[in-house]
């Protein structure tokens, strides 16, 4: 079975705390996302990359980046976090599988920016 | 562009009822479609999914049509229970580049004993 891990499942940061989100899959897939996830809007994408050092921005990239050193490993940072930032954050790779994409998803990060 | 259009929840049924929950696509082209549940506490993983027209996809009971006439994929159970309690994405590839969806809001699905 394909695991998608976060490094936490809730986190607490004080405005203008500088935050990393840690993602790792062990399935040797390309293709990693970053979301978030806020009642009634559904999935959000920040990033993705498609491959090591490579990165995309999504929908909402502003006040994020991301880091993509290793296949396995993708990072979501907060530079100076606030309080808007406060959500579920859902990482995810995918692969090709029966004629499309397939998407894995972590157990997500709960972020309260206090 | 590309969107994904799903019933407002939360749906609150009686165990052992049926089940539809309405999702409906604007995509150009023909891109796979995908419903995906949350269960409390926990990521998403994917339940169905169906790559063209007319396919049906299904899993632990669940069904779901592409429709393309109706540009749907509605997702059905013919009789819920309690643990089906759960939010449901519907979801669409992204034509120009196939590793990205495109997800609906997500309908929370609350079932009573």
């Amino acid at each position: 079975d394909v695991k998608v891990t976060q490094s936490s499942r809730y986190l607490v940061k004080r405005t203008g705390e500088k935050v990393f989100l840690e993602c790792v899959q062990d399935m040797d897939h390309e293709n990693m996302f970053w979301y978030r996830q806020d009642p009634g809007l559904g999935l959000r994408l920040i990033y993705f990359s498609y491959d090591v050092k490579m990165k995309e921005k999504g929908d909402i990239p502003e006040g994020y980046s991301v880091s993509r050193e290793k296949k396995e490993r993708f990072s979501l940072i907060l530079e100076s976090a606030s309080t808007n930032q406060t959500s579920m954050y859902l990482c995810a790779s995918s692969q090709y599988k029966q004629g499309t994409y397939e998407q894995y998803f972590g157990p997500g990060t709960r972020l309260t920016v206090t | 562009g590309d969107s994904v259009t799903q019933m407002e929840g939360p749906v609150t049924l009686s165990e052992e009822a049926f089940l539809t929950i309405n999702c409906t696509y604007t995509a150009t082209g023909y891109p796979s479609l995908f419903w995906y549940v949350q269960y409390p506490g926990e990521g998403l993983q994917l339940l169905l999914k169906a790559t063209k027209a007319d396919d049906k996809g299904s899993n632990k009971g669940f069904e779901a049509t592409y429709r393309k006439e109706t540009t749907s994929f509605h997702l059905e159970k013919g009789s819920v229970q309690v643990s089906d309690s759960a939010v449901y994405f519907c979801a669409l590839s992204v034509m120009d580049s196939n590793y990205q969806l495109i997800w609906g809001a997500g309908t929370k699905l609350i079932i009573k004993p």
